[in-house]
């Protein structure tokens, strides 16, 4: 089945702890993006890599880092230097073909203790 | 800073009727405009896009772009009760890569 899928669904992170949530996609996507969304709010984007081995910071970049070595996955690792990571991390991709479509994976859960 | 805005509701429709969602953008540059719907602890599946002035429609859904006056709208027909969800609305942003999301509208369709 192609699609986009996320690890761990849910993650519980103690302060000071930095923790990575997996994105990986067989759509052969070009282009990955991380957003967070919080309660009641849109999507808000942390990072994008159009191509391997080149990515972008978004409206939200501080306390994040990502990596894309493979044009299949885009993991994102939150650090501790961010203050209030408790929320919902979505990754999506994109073909750069088909105009903007995004389509997103299932999510994960980030809450810290 | 550019914007996508949307009421958040909810907006309350007895079953059977017409649902209207509207979205007002602030890029007048913009050229892609899409919806998605997102039920309450799961992510966002598209429902339809639009690149031209005026309806497109797709089963129930019917999405409606004004680019003058920079609004696009979703009508979901004949309403059921699974539609009960947020609806984001999502406009390309300062490159084609790149997508700004409004807070989304929640419906609730009223058995």
């Amino acid at each position: 089945d192609g699609g986009i899928t996320q690890s761990p669904k849910y993650l519980f992170r103690k302060e000071g702890q930095n923790v990575t949530l997996s994105c990986e996609q067989n759509l052969n996507h070009d282009a990955m993006y991380w957003y967070r969304q919080d309660p009641g709010q849109g999507l808000r984007l942390i990072y994008y890599s159009q191509i391997v081995n080149d990515f972008q910071k978004g409206d939200i970049a501080e306390g994040y880092s990502v990596s894309r070595e493979k044009k299949e996955s885009f993991p994102l690792t939150v650090t501790s230097a961010q203050k209030n990571p408790t929320a919902f991390y979505l990754c999506a991709s994109r073909t750069g073909q088909t105009a903007d479509t995004q389509y997103f994976g299932p999510g994960t859960r980030l809450t810290v203790l | 800073q550019k914007e996508v805005e949307q009421n958040s509701g909810p907006l309350s429709v007895p079953e059977g009727a017409i649902a209207s969602l509207n979205c007002t953008y602030s890029d007048r540059g913009s050229q892609s405009f899409f919806w998605y719907r997102q039920y309450s602890g799961k992510s966002p599946e598209l429902i339809m896009f639009i690149y031209s002035n005026g309806d497109k429609e797709d089963g129930r859904f019917t999405a409606q772009l004004n680019k003058a006056s920079q609004y696009v709208s979703l009508l979901i027909r004949d309403s059921q009760p699974s539609d009960s969800a947020t609806y984001l609305c999502a406009v390309n942003g300062d490159s084609s890569y790149k997508l700004i999301f409004g807070s989304g509208t929640r419906l609730l369709v009223r058995p």
